[in-house]
C-alpha cells in the first residue's frame, strides 16, 4: 500500500476563498482522522470519522470547518471561507483500529493570504 | 482532559552518542498507550516507538528505547550511537484507552527539536 495520501501537499489561497483538502486513507482502515499543525498550538486533532461516519468533530475550530468522508477510500476537508489563521499544515491519518497505530499522510500545507 | 508536557524544545548532540528526550503527560485513566513520532523536515509523521501502559517492560526499536514511569507519568526516549539522520522534530503522544466525550485521537506534545552534530 503507498501509505495515507493527502492532496494538494502545498495550497496557497486568498482569504475568503474556499479550500477543499483530500485525503485516500491505507486500504481496509477503518478509521480517518483530521489534524491541524500550528506552532502555537501544536497538533490537534479537529475530527475523526469511523467506517466513513463522523464521531467526533468537537475540534472543529469553527462553522467554517466541514468535513465529509463519502467512501471507504476518500476524505475531504473543506474551508469557507478560508481566513489567514487557517494557515497551517493540515494532516490526515488513518488506523485499523481506534487504538492501533496512525500512519499519517505528508501533510498539506495551506497558506492563506 | 489529558495533557503532554515536553520541556525541551530542543536538543542537540553529538554523532553516535546518546540522546534523551523528556515527556510527561497527565491524565486520570490506568490504561492507555503512549507514543514517540519523529517528524523530518519532509513534514511525514513517523512512529519511532510504542508503549502500553500495562506493560511494565520498556519498549524498544533497535537504537530506539523508553523509559516508561507509570507511577511519576513520565515516557522518555533514549536514541543510543545518534546517527545524523536522526535529526528531526519528536513528539511524544498519548492515546486513551476509552473512546468518547472528546477523549479520542492523539493528544501531542509540543515537541523537542534534535539536532545531531557531526
Amino acid at each position: 500500500d503507498a501509505g495515507v495520501i493527502q492532496s494538494p501537499r502545498h495550497e496557497v489561497t486568498e482569504m475568503g476563498q474556499e479550500v477543499t483538502l483530500r485525503c485516500k486513507p491505507i486500504s481496509g482502515h477503518d478509521y480517518l482522522f483530521w489534524y491541524r499543525q500550528t506552532m502555537m498550538r501544536g497538533l490537534e486533532l479537529l475530527i475523526y470519522f469511523n467506517n466513513n461516519v463522523p464521531i467526533d468533530d468537537s475540534g472543529m475550530p469553527e462553522d467554517r470547518f466541514s468535513a465529509k468522508m463519502p467512501n471507504a477510500s476518500f476524505s475531504t476537508l473543506k474551508i469557507q471561507p478560508s481566513e489567514p489563521r487557517d494557515s497551517a499544515v493540515y494532516f490526515c491519518a488513518s488506523s485499523l483500529g481506534i487504538h492501533t497505530e496512525a500512519f499519517f499522510g505528508q501533510g498539506t500545507r495551506l497558506t492563506v493570504v | 482532559a489529558q495533557t503532554v508536557t515536553q520541556s525541551q524544545p530542543e536538543m542537540s548532540v553529538q554523532e553516535a552518542e546518546t540522546v534523551t528526550l523528556s515527556c510527561t503527560y497527565d491524565t486520570s485513566e490506568s490504561d492507555y498507550y503512549l507514543f514517540w513520532y519523529k517528524q523530518p523536515p519532509s513534514r511525514q509523521m513517523i512512529l519511532v516507538i510504542r508503549q502500553e501502559a500495562y506493560k511494565q517492560q520498556n519498549a524498544t526499536e533497535n537504537r530506539f528505547s523508553v523509559n516508561f514511569q507509570k507511577a511519576a507519568k513520565s515516557f522518555s526516549l533514549k536514541i543510543s550511537d545518534s546517527q545524523l539522520g536522526d535529526a528531526a522534530m519528536y513528539f511524544c503522544a498519548y492515546l486513551g484507552m476509552y473512546s468518547g466525550g472528546g477523549a479520542d485521537g492523539l493528544t501531542f506534545g509540543k515537541g523537542t527539536h534534535l539536532i545531531i552534530q557531526p
